[in-house]
């Protein structure tokens, strides 16, 4: 089955403590994608990636970093946690541009 | 600076045909997109307009209007299922922006 997986799907952790949210893909899609979802704000971009090595900031980078190494896996990282990055995160891919993003069921992340 | 409006609430009853329209105004644009998500799931496609006009799909259709930064979302014999929220997103050469999203409540 095509499909974005993410994981964990839930996790509390407590400030400054480093985490590694995994995203893969089995679309074979180039262009990969972060994304933080809060009450009333919508979705927003964190990092994006065109292909492997290839990564950019997207609306909202700050307190994150990724990496693309290959091209089924896009992993978001909190070097250093803090509660205003407790959220609903979505990982999203498409086949060449974000034109039609297939999205991972989320990872909802508490940060005390 | 770079924002999408799309009003927060729109209310239908079954069987009936609802409009959510998005108004853009982003530095660049590549095409206007839309996705539904359901309470604790995850965002869907449901069209995307690269270039003015029509798209249809079924039951939904999608309207791009470039020279007015303006699209919407019709959604047509509105079923129970389609209570969701809803999301304009503009296409801004890969980095992508997200409208607040739109609840939509169908009552039968």
């Amino acid at each position: 089955e095509a499909q974005v997986t993410q994981n964990p799907r839930y996790l509390i952790t407590v400030t400054g403590k480093k985490l590694t949210v995994t995203c893969s893909q089995n679309m074979n899609h180039e262009y990969m994608s972060w994304y933080r979802q809060d009450p009333g704000l919508g979705l927003r971009q964190i990092y994006y990636s065109m292909n492997v090595e290839v990564t950019d900031k997207g609306d909202v980078p700050e307190g994150y970093k990724v990496s693309r190494k290959e091209k089924r896996n896009f992993p978001l990282i909190l070097e250093s946690p803090s509660p205003n990055q407790t959220s609903l995160y979505f990982c999203a891919s498409s086949r060449q541009e974000a034109n039609v993003l297939t999205f991972g069921a989320g990872s909802r992340l508490t940060v005390l | 600076g770079q924002s999408l409006e799309q009003p927060s609430e729109v209310t239908a009853v079954e069987g009936a045909i609802v409009q959510i329209n998005c108004t853009y105004q982003t530095s660049g644009f590549y095409g206007l997109s839309w996705y539904q998500q359901h309470d604790g799931g995850a965002p869907t496609f449901l069209s995307y307009n690269g270039l003015d006009g029509l798209e249809e799909t079924g039951r939904f259709s999608s309207f791009l209007s470039r020279s007015d930064s303006y699209g919407y979302l019709l959604l047509q014999e509105l079923q129970m299922k389609d209570s969701a929220s809803y999301f304009c997103a503009v296409n801004n050469n890969n980095d992508m922006r997200f409208g607040a999203g739109t609840r939509l409540t169908v009552k039968p």
